[in-house]
């Protein structure tokens, strides 16, 4: 069974770095592309980030580029996102997403963890 | 970036009933569209990708059509648990977006 555990999120100020963790297992996790998905409260889905099976490709959305590092550990099964100059803008649920295949669409969801940017 | 545009916002529906969503998008994603379902406090579920390929365990009362930059998302009946968020997305190109969203609510 398909499993995506993320982890780290809280409290932070605005300015401060907070790093995500996506836990996965029951399925080969080197060999598919990865990827954050946020949601603001109350508002859609909006894709973060995007890194390739061997960790050689990243993607951002604009809002975060410069400023999010996407990354994994092949060798523990786990995805990273390092956030960095937090805004309130970042607040979100954050999830971890598995494609179904070679394409971006996601059919493995984690189930969230908040970041809330608040001083 | 290509910009989805989900109408309406808001469906209103008696269950057993039809409901068609539609997804517009900025410029052609060919056929390169999935749709997601997202019930409160719940991570989304792949509902159809591919346009009009239903994801495993899907029922067959949710179907997709469309190319280009028109999709329809249409439930044929609907039952109770289906009133929810539908999103759709664009993996034709980068950066990957979704659409806002249509909520699907009962009349």
């Amino acid at each position: 069974e398909v499993q995506l555990l993320e982890s780290g999120g809280g409290l932070v100020q605005p300015g401060g770095s907070l790093r995500l963790s996506c836990a996965a297992s029951g399925f080969t996790f080197s060999t598919y592309v990865m990827n954050w998905v946020r949601q603001a409260p109350g508002k859609g889905l909006e894709w973060v980030s995007s890194i390739s099976d061997n960790g050689g490709d990243t993607f951002y959305a604009d809002s975060v580029k410069g400023r999010f590092t996407i990354s994994r550990d092949n060798s523990e099964n786990t995805l990273f996102l390092q956030m960095n100059s937090l805004r309130a803008a970042d607040t979100a649920v954050y999830y971890c997403a598995k494609p179904l295949s070679d394409y971006h669409h996601f059919d493995y969801w984690g189930q969230g963890t908040l970041v809330t940017v608040s001083s | 970036e290509i910009v989805m545009t989900q109408s309406p916002v808001t469906l209103s529906v008696s269950p057993g009933e039809r409901a068609t969503l539609s997804c517009r998008a900025s410029q052609s994603v060919i056929s390169y569209l999935a749709w997601y379902q997202q019930k409160s406090g719940q991570a989304p579920r792949l509902l159809i990708y591919g346009t009009s390929t239903r994801a495993t365990g899907i029922p067959a009362r949710f179907s997709g059509s469309g190319s280009g930059t028109e999709f329809t998302l249409t439930i044929s009946s609907l039952q109770s648990e289906d009133f929810a968020v539908y999103y759709c997305q664009q993996y034709y190109n980068w950066p990957l977006t979704f659409g806002g969203g249509t909520k699907v609510e009962v009349k």
